[in-house]
């Protein structure tokens, strides 16, 4: 079953808005990563934050972790066309006394020119 | 540095038969995980190796196997192609193995896309 959710499932903004993108999991994690995916191509690491972090910057890339509601949020500010991709949140899950990676079914943004 | 590579990047094959998915991680990582992606079932993990060993596997049947050789390489096998089986196959590198307060990031390949038919 899957960790993570996210919300929305598709969001389409005017290029220049900000995007604000949520993922809900459900059982304690160490670390939350984000990934973008264009259009059927491999995911492209964006941000890792870890359990004891609250905030974190990378560019445009503004994350925030709320451990006590099991959540996190991805914002892109002055969004650009190049932005249209797929966002996924994955979070580590122990199985077994090892971690996979849980994902979440991802939002899909477009960005209208 | 060269990143992640998989090969190949797209595959046709006939229900019944096998395949087998090659990744090349980054140089000098030495934890490569395969995920398998559908519309429907979104991403989810297959396996992850590290050191020639596998750490962990997910909730995928015994057709599907993979192996790490020593020079951190990976293969993935899938025996008995089923129709369902038909999604982007997805490798990624670490530095370190996935998750855990040491959990580093994993770094992704652009996939083997496998149609069964």
């Amino acid at each position: 079953s899957q960790q993570g959710e996210e919300d929305p499932q598709a969001l389409s903004i005017q290029e220049g808005e900000n995007a604000t993108m949520n993922c809900s999991y459900k059982t304690s994690i160490n670390n939350l990563q984000w990934y973008r995916q264009n259009s059927g191509r491999g995911l492209v690491h964006l941000i890792l934050i870890r359990s004891n972090e609250r905030e974190k910057h990378s560019g445009r890339l503004r994350v925030t972790l709320d451990t006590s509601k099991k959540s996190s949020s991805l914002l892109i500010t002055a969004s650009r066309a190049a932005d249209t991709a797929s966002y996924f949140c994955a979070t580590d899950a122990k199985r077994d006394s090892n971690y996979q990676l849980i994902w979440g079914a991802g939002t899909k943004l477009i960005i209208k020119p | 540095k060269a990143g992640v590579t998989q090969t190949p990047r797209y595959l046709i094959k006939t229900r019944g038969q096998q395949v087998t998915l090659s990744c090349s991680p980054i140089s000098g990582h030495r934890s490569v995980s395969w995920y398998q992606q559908t519309p429907g079932q979104g991403l989810q993990f297959l396996f992850e190796y590290f050191s020639e060993t596998q750490r962990n596997k997910g909730n995928f049947p015994g057709r599907f196997s993979g192996r790490q050789f020593s020079n951190s390489r990976s293969e993935m096998n899938v025996s008995t192609l089923e129709l369902g089986d038909s999604a982007l196959y997805l490798c990624a590198s670490s530095f370190g193995v996935l998750g855990g307060a040491l959990n580093t990031e994993a770094f992704f390949g652009q996939g083997t896309r496998l149609t069964v038919v």
